[in-house]
C-alpha cells in the first residue's frame, strides 16, 4: 500500500533562518506532488505542484521554492524565513490521472 | 475565475441528527468532487468522492448527491456521532492537474 511520510512534525525557526522540508511517497511511482499551506483555522493554499522529476509549478509570488530530485520525494524550502511563512504545510500525492490527492500528517512551522 | 463555495462554514447538530454540507462550483469542466475531513492537528482525508458521470453515490453513513445542471453537490452525514466533530473541505476538480478547495465547514456534534 502507499504511505506518505513528511518530517518533521513541528518545527519552530527564527526569522531570516533558511527552511527545508521534506515529503516522501512509498508505494507508487511516478505520483503528481503538491505542497499546500494552511493558516491556522483556514482552508488550504496550493504552493508547489509537480508531475515529475525536475518539474515544478508555483501557484503564489513567495520566498518559498519546492524540488523534485527523485520520483517520490518532493522538498519545500526557504532561504530566510518570514513571520508571515508560518503555518501548517502539507504534502499530498496523486495518482496520476486520477484527480485524487492524499495528504500526508503534515509540518506545523513556528516563525519567530 | 475557478471557484468553489462552501456553505455553512459553522455547523453544530445533535447527536444522532443528520448533517448536511453544500458546495457550489463554478467551472462547468469541472468532473471529480471529493470531500475531505480534517480533525485537529492532521491531514486531510479523503471521505468519499464522486465523478460526473454519477448523481448519488454512498458509504455507511455518508453520502454526496451532485447536481451537474446547478453546479452544486452536498454531503449528507447520517446518525451523527461524536467523532464525526471535524473541519469538512470539499473541492473540485479544475485545470492544471489541481483541485479547487471550499474554505471549509466545522462541524460540532453536541451531545
Amino acid at each position: 500500500s502507499q504511505t506518505i511520510h513528511q518530517w518533521p512534525a513541528t518545527l519552530v525557526q527564527p526569522v531570516g533562518s533558511p527552511l527545508s522540508l521534506e515529503c516522501t511517497v512509498e508505494g507508487t511511482s511516478n505520483p503528481n506532488l503538491y505542497w499546500y499551506r494552511q493558516a491556522a483555522g483556514r482552508g488550504l493554499q496550493l504552493l508547489f505542484y509537480s508531475v515529475g522529476i525536475g518539474q515544478i509549478s508555483s501557484e503564489v509570488p513567495q520566498n518559498l521554492s519546492a524540488s523534485r530530485p527523485q520520483d517520490r520525494q518532493f522538498i519545500l524550502s526557504s532561504k530566510k524565513l518570514l513571520l508571515s511563512d508560518s503555518g501548517f504545510y502539507l504534502c499530498a500525492w496523486e495518482p496520476q490521472g486520477t484527480d485524487t490527492q492524499y495528504f500526508g500528517p503534515g509540518t506545523r512551522l513556528t516563525v519567530l | 475565475g475557478e471557484n468553489v463555495e462552501q456553505h455553512p462554514s459553522t455547523l453544530s447538530v445533535q447527536e444522532g441528527d443528520s448533517a448536511v454540507i453544500k458546495c457550489t462550483y463554478s467551472d462547468s469542466a469541472s468532473n471529480y468532487f471529493p470531500w475531505y475531513k480534517q480533525e485537529l492537528g492532521k491531514g486531510p482525508q479523503l471521505i468519499i468522492d464522486i465523478r460526473s458521470n454519477v448523481g448519488e453515490k454512498k458509504d455507511q453513513r455518508i453520502a454526496v448527491t451532485l447536481n451537474k445542471t446547478a453546479k452544486h453537490f452536498s454531503l449528507h452525514i447520517t446518525e451523527t456521532q461524536p467523532e464525526d466533530s471535524a473541519v469538512y473541505f470539499c473541492a473540485a476538480s479544475g485545470s492544471n492537474y489541481q483541485l479547487i478547495w471550499g474554505a471549509g465547514t466545522k462541524l460540532i456534534i453536541k451531545p
